[in-house]
């Protein structure tokens, strides 16, 4: 265990509902990221966070796809609509910036059926 | 951020040592090397990272050439527990996983 918890674990819908998925980070870390892992394929960068604010987000992430940290704590990253394509382990990280060292702590991931 | 070359594939015997080379020749002064891995159906674990001088925890020593153009990392007694896809990532900031080397410790 990371320190890092992310909710549901398991989530299946069908294709055009809204599904909405959170991120408990590690307490004290200040930044946050988002990740997509398809089968056989390492981890894709989505978007990260360094507090409250969005710093970065991929061209992976759709019009469909939106990420929130409101209070610089937890995360939320929605999926509008979903697609049969937005199947995938959706993973969150976080790290503390200090100096140069970035090692990020994964959580268990969220892994998102659409049918 | 630096691209890296791993293998795609190894085998270790259980209870010896696992040498996992990463190529990283366009590496950045200021990049750092690091290693993750993922065990099946978990998140990815940070290992270790270094600049330029070896490194060593209590999971593994990473090892960087003198000119920085490549690593290995280095399991001294391999488990069936370390079966595993094994990330080198070379950056300054943002981690971009590459699709690692899946090593599998045989009994």
């Amino acid at each position: 265990d990371t320190g890092v918890s992310q909710n549901p674990r398991h989530k299946i819908t069908k294709r055009g509902q809204n599904v909405t998925f959170r991120c408990d980070p590690i307490s004290e870390h200040n930044r946050l990221y988002w990740y997509r892992q398809t089968l056989g394929q390492g981890p894709e960068f989505l978007t990260y966070f360094q507090n409250e604010a969005q710093l970065e987000k991929s061209r992976l992430l759709s019009d469909r796809f939106s990420a929130e940290r409101p209070k610089g704590s937890f995360s939320t990253l929605e999926i509008q609509r979903t697609e049969q394509g937005d199947s995938a382990m959706y993973l969150c990280a976080s790290s503390l910036l200090a100096g140069y060292s970035y090692e990020q702590y994964f959580g268990p991931g969220t892994r998102l059926t659409v049918t | 951020d630096a691209k890296t070359t791993q293998p795609p594939s190894m085998d270790c015997a259980e209870g010896r040592a696992a040498n996992l080379p990463c190529n990283h020749s366009t590496i950045s002064g200021n990049e750092y090397v690091y290693w993750y891995r993922q065990i099946h159906s978990q998140g990815p674990q940070y290992i270790i990272h270094g600049l330029k001088n070896n490194e060593t925890n209590e999971m593994a020593s990473l090892i960087i050439t003198e000119d920085r153009k490549s690593s290995t990392l280095i399991l001294p007694h391999a488990t069936l527990r370390d079966t595993a896809v094994y990330y080198c990532i070379v950056t300054y900031d943002k981690v971009i996983f590459g699709p690692g080397t899946s090593l599998s410790v045989i009994p």
